[in-house]
């Protein structure tokens, strides 16, 4: 089954301890993305990677670093997480330019 | 920049009861605008896709329209389960990273 998935699906953790959120795609897409979603503020784009070993800030990337060493995997890392990056994320993948499909989402809370 | 914006925020519908659903959008040369259906808790599902003004796409009970400056959802005679949030969202033609710029979306609640 074509899909997106990310782990964990929720995590609770304290102010400064380091945590990755992963996300892994099997539909062999270039294009791989991290969304946050707050209420009042809809989905807004924090990183984007366009293929392997590429990537870029979207219009949130502050407290967060990605990396994309495979085509399939697109982690997001929160080196030293704050309470405001309380939220709950999402990674889309998709063909370049073409539909991107999301995971189910991670809901994090930052103590 | 790029902004799309969603209305009604909430639609409380009797099933059966047909309605739209409106998102206004500013672009500088829109390459697609997206609908997605959204349940609780879960990650958006991909609707329908719309390039250019005129277009129409239909799925089971839902309709999405496009003009030069907005696209409708119409849900005609719904059913408890089309209950969902449905997102708007655009993506420019020049826009860096396949970007997507979402609207607020519609919290749908169909009633039986």
């Amino acid at each position: 089954e074509a899909q997106v998935t990310q782990n964990p699906r929720y995590l609770i953790t304290v102010t400064g301890k380091k945590l990755t959120v992963t996300c892994s795609q099997n539909m062999n897409h270039e294009y791989m993305s991290w969304y946050r979603q707050d209420p009042g503020l809809g989905l807004r784009q924090i990183y984007y990677s366009m293929n392997v070993e590429v990537t870029d800030k979207g219009d949130v990337p502050e407290g967060y670093k990605v990396s994309r060493k495979e085509k399939r995997n697109f982690p997001l890392i929160l080196e030293s997480p704050s309470p405001n990056q309380t939220s709950l994320y999402f990674c889309a993948s998709s063909h370049y330019q073409e539909t991107q499909y999301f995971g189910p989402g991670t809901r994090l809370l930052v103590l | 920049e790029d902004q799309v914006t969603q209305s009604p925020e909430a639609l409380r519908l009797q099933e059966g009861e047909s309605s739209s659903l409106n998102c206004s959008y500013t672009v500088s040369g829109l390459r697609g605008l997206f609908w997605y259906r959204q349940d609780p808790g879960k990650g958006p599902e991909f609707l329908f896709t719309l390039y250019s003004a005129g277009e129409e796409k239909e799925k089971e009970r839902l309709k999405a329209t496009l003009t030069k400056k907005e696209s409708f959802l119409h849900i005609t005679a719904p059913k408890p389960e089309d209950s969902a949030t449905y997102l708007c969202a655009v993506q420019e033609g020049k826009a860096a990273g396949n970007k997507l710029t979402f609207g607020g979306g519609t919290r749908v609640l169909v009633k039986p």
